[in-house]
């Protein structure tokens, strides 16, 4: 039969411009976010993180924002390469060591 | 620092039979959480290890177990395979220093059931 998955949210951008990636969470207690980034067939690779006393933070070429009043977070990714192509989830701080993670977005970087 | 490893990348084993998955940390973390990822479900946490014990627990069946070493190594152990249980398995590290410590991910081992 038919197998049922998660459903995907995709984003296609061109070579150069910005890239926008959201995620709710659910917790309004987490206070420790994660940005991940994971190329087929290898493990999540850390991108940026965020405390929950914090709206905002800076590295290179990503930004995360954090907004707690509606539980979301959004990376941005500035002047996106090709090497940029890949599933992206936001990962919460829920016990412990313990997150809870998005469905991930897939993003498409066309040359 | 050498990343987390995981051994072996990939598995197939048929119904039935038992698994042993293996994770090294990176050195000098304490934290090992495993987690099982699929088309279906997405990244599930299955349970977390710290000096040697069990602090954190998913939904998982009993069928489920894990262990850790004395040197923060982790193995993690699936018993009466099903063919449900193909997924990537992925081991993170954590120093566990702080509340806000950041969790590092290995590979993966690529679990494939018949």
């Amino acid at each position: 039969g038919e197998s049922v998955g998660l459903h995907l949210p995709t984003l296609s951008v061109q070579e150069g411009d910005n890239s926008i990636i959201n995620c709710a969470y659910s917790n309004s207690a987490s206070d420790y976010f994660i940005w991940y980034k994971q190329e087929s067939g290898k493990g999540p690779q850390f991108i940026i993180d965020i405390r929950s006393n914090m709206d905002k933070r800076q590295g290179q070429r990503v930004t995360v924002l954090l907004n707690k009043t509606v539980k979301h977070l959004s990376l941005q990714i500035a002047a996106t390469q090709p090497g940029d192509s890949a599933v992206y989830f936001c990962a919460e701080k829920i016990a412990g060591n313990q997150f809870y993670f998005g469905t991930g977005t897939s993003l498409t970087v066309i040359p | 620092k050498a990343g987390v490893t995981q051994t072996p990348r990939y598995l197939i084993k048929t119904r039935g039979q038992q698994v042993t998955l293996s994770c090294s940390p990176i050195s000098g973390h304490r934290s090992v959480s495993w987690y099982q990822q699929t088309p279906g479900q997405g990244l599930q946490f299955l349970f977390e290890y710290f000096s040697e014990t069990q602090r954190n627990k998913g939904n998982f069946p009993g069928r489920f177990s894990g262990r850790q070493f004395s040197n923060s190594r982790s193995e993690m152990n699936v018993s009466t395979l099903e063919l449900g249980d193909s997924a990537l398995y992925l081991c993170a590290s954590t120093p566990d220093s702080s509340s806000t410590d950041t969790q590092y991910f290995g590979p993966g081992t690529r679990l494939t059931v018949l």
